[in-house]
């Protein structure tokens, strides 16, 4: 069974720092591409960073660029995020995503989310 | 940067009705690569479609999609009440790979 079980959220103040983690397990993590998405209170889905199986190909959303790097420890089974400079709009819930593919695919399972609140 | 807009912003129906969900994108999708995602409150987005028309494994058959392009839809046959949710577009062919902003699925 595939599991994504993303850890490493919290309450942290602008200007901070945060390192999400994505624990995968219940299918060979280092042939699939995977993802970020976040979603404020509230609102809709936005995708955050994308990186392929052997982390040659890695994207990012305009709005986290130079500021989120996106990683991934294939012999750890690991994907991670390390927010820098993290502003109150980063505020909302995390979700790793496995893509079908490499270096593109559909999101076919998903996390269940790890809370990040920006606030003083 | 791809533009998906989806429409309404909120459908209300009844059990055993039919649902269109439409999502238009501001240029064509590279290969078709078009999802359609289902969100309950507090869970994770669920994939329901992928390749536009292909339904993912496990879901009922009452979900079909359809389009090309730039128009795609998605429609419930026959509404049960758990089908009742949020319904997100994205498009995966080109970086970055955008959502649509959503459409509710309310009981009337």
């Amino acid at each position: 069974e595939v599991q994504l079980v993303e850890s490493g959220g919290g309450l942290v103040k602008p200007g901070g720092s945060l390192r999400l983690s994505c624990a995968a397990s219940g299918f060979t993590f280092s042939s699939y591409s995977m993802n970020w998405v976040r979603q404020a209170p509230g609102k809709g889905l936005e995708w955050v960073s994308s990186i392929s199986s052997s982390s040659s190909y890695i994207y990012y959303a305009d709005s986290v660029k130079g500021r989120f790097t996106i990683s991934r420890d294939n012999a750890k089974n690991s994907l991670y995020l390390q927010m820098n400079s993290l502003r109150a709009e980063d505020t909302a819930v995390y979700y790793c995503a496995r893509a079908s593919g490499t270096p593109l695919g559909d999101f076919d399972y998903w996390g269940q989310g790890t809370l990040v609140t920006v606030s003083s | 940067e791809i533009v998906l807009t989806q429409s309404p912003g909120t459908l209300s129906l009844s059990p055993g009705e039919r649902a269109t969900l439409s999502c238009r994108a501001s240029q064509s999708v590279s290969s078709n690569y078009l999802a359609w995602y289902q969100q309950k409150p507090g869970q994770a987005p669920r994939l329901l479609i992928y390749g536009a028309s292909s339904r993912a494994t496990g879901i009922p058959d009452r979900f079909s999609g359809s389009g090309s392009g730039t128009d795609f839809s998605l429609t419930i046959s026959s509404l049960e009440p758990e089908d009742f949710a949020v319904y997100y577009c994205q498009q995966y062919g080109y970086s970055p790979f955008t959502f649509g902003q959503g459409t509710k699925l309310e009981i009337k």
